[in-house]
């Protein structure tokens, strides 16, 4: 088992330029998860996925959008990015999660994203 | 905030020593997870110990819970150059859809 894949693993994009990192488990998981992680500020949840079909706002939503395109995959998008959002990404799985009490998490190795 | 806060920030040992980090939360939780994170990887899960279990071991872990301090330590006995990582306390409570991590705390193992 290949676990959490993340593709890229790292990108430059100009402001204003668009991209998605892509995410995928083979854990069979139901809940999946974005986190963005900056120095001395630990892991901030962007957005999460409880189960297929669902999508909610996590701490620091805003400049993305995400979709749980099937039980696998779980995709973050940045429509126009900024500098502030240079930071490393990483997307996360776990069995359940959405208020059924909170299960260990698998991560993926991450994207290193710069916005110049 | 509901995110934890670990204790020191920064801890350095030698080879062999115990090494002993805190977490300290804020909310009700029914769980309390400890994850690592090596240099430019991603968080690997170690050990998950629930609101009603004080202490939990695993190898050379070992989690104390303390509910009404709202407080958590992990302790690494016998300390390794591999352990040299950042460790993460994570939250969990039940009307919660997600964790919530602290900021971490980086240990060095010098050999």
């Amino acid at each position: 088992n290949a676990g959490v894949t993340q593709t890229p693993k790292f990108q430059v994009l100009k402001t204003g330029q668009s991209m998605t990192l892509q995410c995928a488990q083979d854990m069979n998981h139901n809940s999946m998860y974005w986190y963005r992680q900056d120095p001395g500020m630990g892991l901030r949840l962007i957005y999460y996925s409880a189960s297929e079909g669902t999508t909610d706002k996590g701490e620091v939503p805003n400049g993305y959008n995400v979709s749980r395109l099937n039980k696998r995959e779980f995709s973050l998008r940045l429509e126009s990015a900024a500098p502030s959002q240079t930071s490393v990404y990483f997307c996360a799985s776990s069995q359940y999660g959405g208020g059924r009490g909170s299960y260990e998490q698998y991560f993926g190795p991450g994207t290193r994203l710069t916005v110049t | 905030s509901q995110q934890g806060e670990e204790d020191p920030q920064a801890l350095s040992i030698q080879e062999g020593e115990n090494a002993t980090m805190n977490c300290s939360y804020k909310t009700s939780i029914n769980n309390l997870q400890w994850y690592r994170q090596n240099s430019g990887r991603g968080l690997v899960h170690l050990i998950l110990i629930r609101s009603n279990e004080r202490e939990k071991h695993s190898g050379r872990l070992r989690v104390t819970l303390d509910t009404s301090k709202k407080s958590s330590s992990l302790l690494i006995t016998a300390s390794r150059a591999a352990d040299t990582a950042s460790y993460f306390c994570a939250t969990g409570s039940t009307g919660a859809n997600n964790l919530f991590f602290g900021t971490g705390t980086r240990l060095t193992v010098i050999p």
